[in-house]
């Protein structure tokens, strides 16, 4: 069974830019949490998906925005860019019944200069 | 709000040895998941162990192992016979069905010497 899988792996972007991340779950994985990596931070939720719907929400402004497709894959948007927004980007996927147990991708690692 | 504190931000110990990582946490919740996760280096986290809260007996994962204590909010793990693989980035978190989500605390940075 292939794993969660996030493109692209890397990017850069400028202060003002906007940019899509993209998360592809586990088959058969119906949620899709995004968190925010970063040295001083650890993991800061961001949201998640659940068939198409946004079930939670973590406490960042509106220029973080996201959706989910009807074949569980799901985007994540930033814009406005911001010095602060470089981070690693990390996507999981999990399936009930196991309540809280993620799999994670390896990340996307957005620098904003 | 639930909270996740891990009060180590590194530690170092020599190959072979036992080594304990701090968690604990705050919730109001009686029923909740507590898990351990690993982050190597450029590679992706995995769960190491979880916990479930009503569960008095520890988990134990192979050289893995965890020391619940409910009343006192404290969820350590312990890995024993430590081993060059081990050396990462170990995560604390907690799952409650109130806020339905799973908050991390901000991490260890292990490294295991040779």
């Amino acid at each position: 069974k292939a794993g969660v899988t996030q493109t692209p792996r890397y990017l850069i972007k400028t202060r003002g830019q906007q940019v899509t991340l993209s998360c592809s779950p586990i088959s058969g994985h119906r949620s899709v949490s995004w968190y925010q990596q970063t040295p001083g931070q650890g993991l800061q939720f961001l949201f998640e998906y659940f068939s198409e719907t946004q079930r939670n929400k973590g406490n960042f402004p509106g220029r973080f925005s996201g959706r989910q497709f009807s074949n569980s894959r799901s985007e994540m948007n930033v814009s406005t860019l911001e010095l602060g927004d470089s981070a690693l980007y990390l996507c999981a996927s999990r399936s009930d019944p196991k309540p809280g147990e993620l799999f994670f991708g390896e990340g996307s690692r957005l620098t904003v200069l | 709000a639930q909270t996740v504190t891990q009060s180590q931000p590194e530690m170092s110990v020599q190959e072979a040895e036992t080594v304990t990582l701090s968690c604990t946490y705050d919730t109001s919740e009686n029923n909740y998941y507590l898990f351990w996760y690993k982050q190597p280096p450029s590679r992706q986290m995995i769960l190491v162990i979880r916990q479930e809260a009503y569960k008095q007996q520890n988990a134990t994962e192979n050289r893995f192992s965890v020391n619940f204590q409910k009343a006192a909010k404290s969820f350590s793990l312990k890995i024993s016979d430590s081993q060059l693989g081990d050396t990462a980035m170990y995560f604390c978190a907690f799952f409650g069905y109130g806020d339905d989500k799973i908050i991390f605390g901000k991490g260890t940075r292990l490294h295991i010497l040779p």
